[in-house]
């Protein structure tokens, strides 16, 4: 599976948007990109998944540019409970994920 | 809201000894999954699971480890025989479909602690 690229930590002031970045230039076709998170001392969570469409569901926002060579996750108003570290996978089965470092995320009160 | 559960939450053994850790993965999912993460550093794919044999494993699931589900409801990750470097925390996963558009569902994990 190809590989993305994540800022190792980013920071929000709560209740205002989030947008967390990720590259991944080399994907190919077919690969979906899922972003999960993984809150202090608890298991990763889905969060969003797309494939070359704009996406949006309770959680967040997942906006994929046109080369899908780069992707967005938007927190639409980051509340503390959204600190975490945030992954970004790309899979084409969806069956085993291969974690980077992800992004981890401070919200400031 | 189903949930996959896993048992101990922590466990403690002497290096050399086996272990086995217990997951319940949600009742109707057909793929299961162990990762694992050492303390500060990313989640690893150790093995995947499907019809009842592994469908992909990592370099990481060599000959010490192994997965079995033994009845209709748990899904086990055995050790053989510990070493101190396999100190972490393993996460189990069920998905319900095998289609990409499916999410994993991971427990809270058990953390292993090797002595």
């Amino acid at each position: 599976d190809a590989k993305t690229t994540q800022p190792n930590s980013m920071e929000s002031n709560e209740e205002e948007p989030v947008h967390l970045p990720c590259n991944h230039s080399t994907i190919s076709g077919t690969d979906y990109i899922h972003w999960y998170r993984q809150l202090p001392s608890q298991g990763p969570e889905y969060v969003i998944h797309g494939l070359t469409s704009n996406v949006n569901n309770r959680m967040a926002s997942l906006a994929i540019a046109e080369d899908r060579k780069s992707s967005t996750l938007i927190l639409h108003r980051a509340t503390l409970r959204d600190a975490a570290v945030y992954y970004c996978i790309l899979s084409r089965t969806g069956n085993q994920f291969y974690f980077g470092t992800g992004t981890s995320l401070t919200v400031i009160p | 809201e189903p949930e996959v559960t896993q048992t101990p939450s922590h466990q403690v053994t002497q290096m050399g000894q086996e272990v086995i850790l217990r997951c319940v993965p949600i009742s109707n999912h057909l793929y299961f999954y162990w990762y694992r993460q050492i303390l500060g550093q990313k989640v690893e794919f150790l093995v995947s699971f499907y019809n009842n044999e592994i469908s992909e494993k990592s370099e990481i699931f060599d000959d010490q480890f192994s997965v079995e589900r033994p009845d209709g409801s748990n899904f086990t990750l055995k050790i053989r025989s510990t070493k101190l470097e396999d100190s972490a925390m393993y996460f189990c996963a069920s998905k319900g479909q095998g289609f990409p558009t499916y999410e994993q569902y991971f427990g809270p994990g058990t953390r292993l602690t090797v002595t």
